[in-house]
């Protein structure tokens, strides 16, 4: 069964670092994609950002919102994506969610298996 | 202008049709959009995706019920023989320019 598990998630203070981990298993981790997605309370899904697999460089990119706070690594030995989250803002605080991306044509990637989720929420 | 737009409500009965509609900005009429379900209080779900063509193709799991297809710039989820377990929020999502976009989903009531 193909199965993303976030871990990482919890109370942090504005201005401090957090990293989430996401474990992928039931596929080959290191052919895929991987993104994060969050979800504030109440509000809609935002894409956060992605970085693409060794065979089409490893690069990544980011939202608007979290450019030059946030950085995506992987460690496909592992099967893990991290997220490493700087500089947190109460804005921050949301559902975080680990999904895999599929790729059509080398050029579109889609989200087609996502996790449940790690909560984070940013407070004094 | 939004990538991508979608209402923000639609309600259908139990046993009915409900066609959830999301439209592309202009310049991204052949592009795949993916289609997700996100059930109250759980995990968003991928259901498939779906070309400009109107092709689409569902993850497993994912009932007969449940369709794409597109015109021009639209593309639309149709959910046929509604459930109650297909209230939920519907969001659309895309590639475009190395960025994942999402609409801003449709939340479907069943009467």
């Amino acid at each position: 069964e193909v199965q993303l598990v976030e871990s990482g998630g919890g109370l942090v203070q504005p201005g401090r670092s957090l990293r989430l981990s996401c474990t992928g298993s039931g596929f080959t981790f290191g052919d895929y994609a991987m993104s994060w997605v969050r979800q504030a309370p109440g509000k809609g899904l935002e894409w956060v950002g992605l970085i693409r697999s060794k065979a089409y460089g490893g690069t990544t990119e980011f939202a608007a919102s979290v450019k030059g706070r946030f950085t995506i690594s992987r460690d496909d030995s592992k099967s893990i994506a991290y997220l490493q989250m700087n500089s947190l803002k109460t804005e921050d605080t949301a559902v975080y969610y680990c999904t895999r991306d599929g790729l059509v044509w080398s050029t579109y990637y889609y989200m087609d298996v996502w996790g449940k989720g790690t909560t984070v929420t940013v407070s004094s | 202008q939004p990538v991508l737009t979608q209402s923000s409500s639609a309600s259908a009965s139990l046993g009915s049709s409900v066609n959830l509609t999301c439209t592309l900005s202009s310049g991204r009429t052949r592009s795949i959009i993916a289609w997700h379900q996100q059930q109250p209080g759980k995990a968003p779900r991928y259901l498939m995706k779906l070309e400009g063509s109107g092709s689409y193709n569902k993850v497993s799991g994912v009932p007969d019920r449940f369709s794409g297809s597109s015109s021009g710039a639209d593309r639309y989820l149709t959910i046929s023989n509604l459930q109650s377990e297909d209230e939920a929020d519907y969001y659309c999502e895309i590639w475009d320019r190395n960025t994942q976009v999402f609409g801003g989903g449709t939340k479907l009531t069943v009467l």
